[in-house]
């Protein structure tokens, strides 16, 4: 079954610095990879996705990049700002299955004024 | 603005007790997951419905868990005995099924069993 692994569990960034966040897959099928901001008390919030027929990804501050041979996509937010602190997590969809999505660990980003 | 919504958001109980968890996905969409969250396991999904009809429900618990959507506008998460490793928060989700594997999540439930 698939497999994602997330890169670092924890983040702590100087706002205005750029942040970064790794994950890699298991499953050459997966075509979907949505990335989800989880406030402190809240559900998980989807701010970006990325679908496999495509490389890069930009929405205003944040990126999200694909590299299907590797088996491995990236979240890119610039200029961050204190309300960035949350928990990010990536995920990736299930082959054969009707929407499944196995999702990562979890990153802590905290940026400090 | 659509979103999910999910009650109670909040929910104490004894062990033993029955407890019923609701969801009402945003209008339109056919696809609804129930989610388990805890520090531990990080995201769990136990349960997910197309068009109302379970689809796989392997995640769960069978002999304590039940889900069910009674219609398109309700989804229902039971767990009865109630047990205090189940203290977790509930999250539930829907897709549009369009594109079939975006999901947009709920606020929660946080079940805390004594």
């Amino acid at each position: 079954g698939e497999n994602v692994e997330q890169h670092p569990s924890t983040l702590s960034v100087q706002e205005g610095d750029s942040a970064v966040i790794k994950c890699t897959y298991s499953d050459s099928a997966s075509n979907y990879f949505p990335w989800y901001k989880q406030e402190l008390g809240k559900g998980p919030q989807l701010i970006i996705d990325i679908r496999s027929n495509v490389g890069e990804k930009k929405d205003q501050r944040i990126a999200v990049t694909l590299n299907k041979t590797a088996k491995h996509f990236s979240l890119h937010i610039t200029e961050t700002q204190p309300e960035d602190s949350a928990v990010y997590f990536c995920a990736a969809s299930i082959s054969d299955s009707w929407g499944k999505l196995q999702f990562g660990a979890g990153t802590q980003v905290v940026v400090t004024p | 603005d659509a979103r999910v919504t999910q009650t109670p958001r909040d929910k104490v109980t004894e062990m033993g007790q029955e407890v019923t968890m609701r969801c009402q996905p945003i209008l339109g969409h056919n696809t609804v997951f129930w989610y388990r969250q805890t520090m531990m396991q990080g995201l769990e999904l136990l349960a997910y419905f197309r068009n109302r009809a379970p689809l796989d429900d392997s995640g769960m618990p069978k002999d304590r868990f039940s889900a069910e959507m009674p219609d398109a506008t309700l989804a229902t998460l039971k767990i009865q005995p109630s047990e205090p490793r189940d203290s977790a928060v509930y999250f539930c989700a829907s897709g549009p099924g369009l594109n079939k594997e975006t999901q947009y999540f709920g606020p929660g439930t946080r079940l805390l069993v004594l």
